[in-house]
């Protein structure tokens, strides 16, 4: 099992760009989620997703837009990036939402 | 408002001094308190779930407890792998939904 993955990696954007951080996993998880993660901040829940065709806005979803067509794959959309958007970007999944999270391992996003 | 503090923000050891992480909290509706490991540049990686107060959990070094107000993360005699930064995270019902709220973090070194 690759367990989440998440992609790309790194990415600089320019701002009132757009793009969609993609996540996926192979644990047949029905929960999904993002958070974004910031210095002093902790992690902050953005969207998540019970199962297909279900999701739902966390803490802080101003700004992204996120889907669920498959059970394996829950992109994050950012419609027009903000310098505020610069974080780190972690995408996690558990069997059920009140199960342990597996988390993937980020992506960087820089918007200037 | 929910809150969740963790404490000391950061904390340097000898190897092979023991001391503990403290993670408390004020929430509503607690229905779990998870402890996650994370290295540099990668994702958190689970570590315990405690849902009562009394209950502990081990594993090697560690050992998670919980009471009504605060959990405890004991490192017994640590070693330099054991550098990283805890997070705690209680779940909670929002909206009839399972969410997790994130402390911010203990940065822990271990000098060999």
């Amino acid at each position: 099992n690759a367990g989440v993955t998440q992609t790309p990696k790194f990415q600089v954007l320019k701002t009132g760009q757009s793009m969609t951080l993609q996540c996926a996993q192979d644990m047949n998880h029905e929960y999904m989620s993002w958070y974004r993660q910031d210095p002093g901040m902790g992690l902050r829940l953005i969207h998540y997703s019970v199962g297909a065709g279900i999701t739902d806005q966390g803490e802080v979803p101003n700004g992204y837009n996120v889907s669920r067509s498959t059970t394996e794959d829950f992109p994050l959309r950012l419609l027009s990036a903000a310098p505020s958007q610069t974080s780190v970007y972690f995408c996690a999944s558990s069997v059920i939402s009140y199960n342990e999270q597996f988390f993937g391992p980020g992506t960087r996003l820089t918007v200037l | 408002e929910d809150q969740v503090t963790q404490s000391p923000e950061a904390l340097r050891l000898q190897e092979g001094e023991s001391s503990s992480l403290n993670c408390s909290y004020t929430v509503s509706g607690l229905r779990g308190l998870f402890w996650y490991r994370q290295d540099p540049g990668k994702g958190p990686e689970f570590l315990f779930t405690l849902y009562s107060a009394g209950e502990e959990k081990e594993k090697e070094r560690l050992k998670a407890t919980l009471t009504k107000k605060e959990s405890f993360l004991h490192i017994t005699a640590p070693k330099p792998e054991d550098s990283a930064t805890y997070l705690c995270a209680v779940q909670r019902i929002i909206q009839g939904a399972q969410k997790l709220v994130f402390g911010q973090g203990t940065r822990l070194t271990i000098n060999p």
